[in-house]
């Protein structure tokens, strides 16, 4: 069955970088790309971008460009987000989501990422 | 940017109703819609894309309409599982360029 396992919580600084990963099974990981969603808590999902597995194409949220990459690992089927410059508003849970760009039909746990001081 | 909005933010609804969600995206964005119900501490469900269509393992009671901008989620006979928050989301653009709404919060009246 599919599965996408994530890294555990993190508890940063502000200014620091996060990098959170998201391992999938049960299916071709070439053959899809991941997305990375975020949720803040009591608010809803912000779509962070997206990479392909396939080649590596990637495209991210405006808001985010130049403080986020996202790269994958075909070897262990692994996909990461890394957030740099971090502030206490990026205070959120962290989701991996299989998709080809457009919707997500399988999920991650969720990763909970803390900025405070 | 597309900005989705959908209304109510809350909604009460007794078990075996049927429940009506709307979604209104602020251009067109075709049929590219999909809906999510998220319980808490979960991750977000996907339930329906393409506007209409059911995810694999989505019940019957769960249907979707609409297109352009006008979108509907309906949940016929409400069951006790049901009561979530769902969220519309649109991905008309490519290279994607994916917003979701606000979402709306069903809860048993």
């Amino acid at each position: 069955q599919v599965q996408l396992v994530q890294s555990g919580a993190e508890v940063k600084k502000p200014g620091a970088s996060v990098k959170v990963s998201c391992k999938a099974s049960g299916y071709t990981f070439t053959s899809y790309g991941i997305s990375w969603v975020r949720q803040a808590p009591g608010q809803g999902l912000e779509w962070m971008g997206w990479i392909s597995a396939y080649n590596g194409n990637t495209n991210y949220a405006q808001k985010l460009q130049g403080r986020v990459t996202m790269t994958t690992d075909t070897s262990t089927s692994t996909a990461y987000m890394e957030l740099r410059s971090l502030r206490s508003d990026d205070t959120a849970v962290y989701y991996c989501a299989r998709g080809t760009g457009t919707t997500f039909d399988y999920w991650g746990q969720g990763t909970l990422v803390t900025v405070s001081s | 940017e597309i900005v989705m909005t959908q209304s109510p933010a809350t909604l009460s609804v007794s078990p075996g109703e049927r429940a009506t969600l709307s979604c209104r995206a602020s251009q067109s964005v075709s049929s590219n819609l999909a809906w999510y119900q998220q319980k808490p501490g979960q991750a977000p469900r996907l339930l329906i894309y393409g506007a209409s269509t059911r995810a694999t393992g989505i019940p019957a009671r769960f249907s979707g309409s609409g297109s352009g901008t006008e979108f509907t989620l309906t949940i016929s006979s409400l069951q006790s599982e049901d009561f979530a928050v769902y969220y519309c989301q649109q991905y008309n653009n490519w290279p994607p360029s994916i917003t979701f709404g606000q979402g709306t919060r069903l809860e048993i009246k």
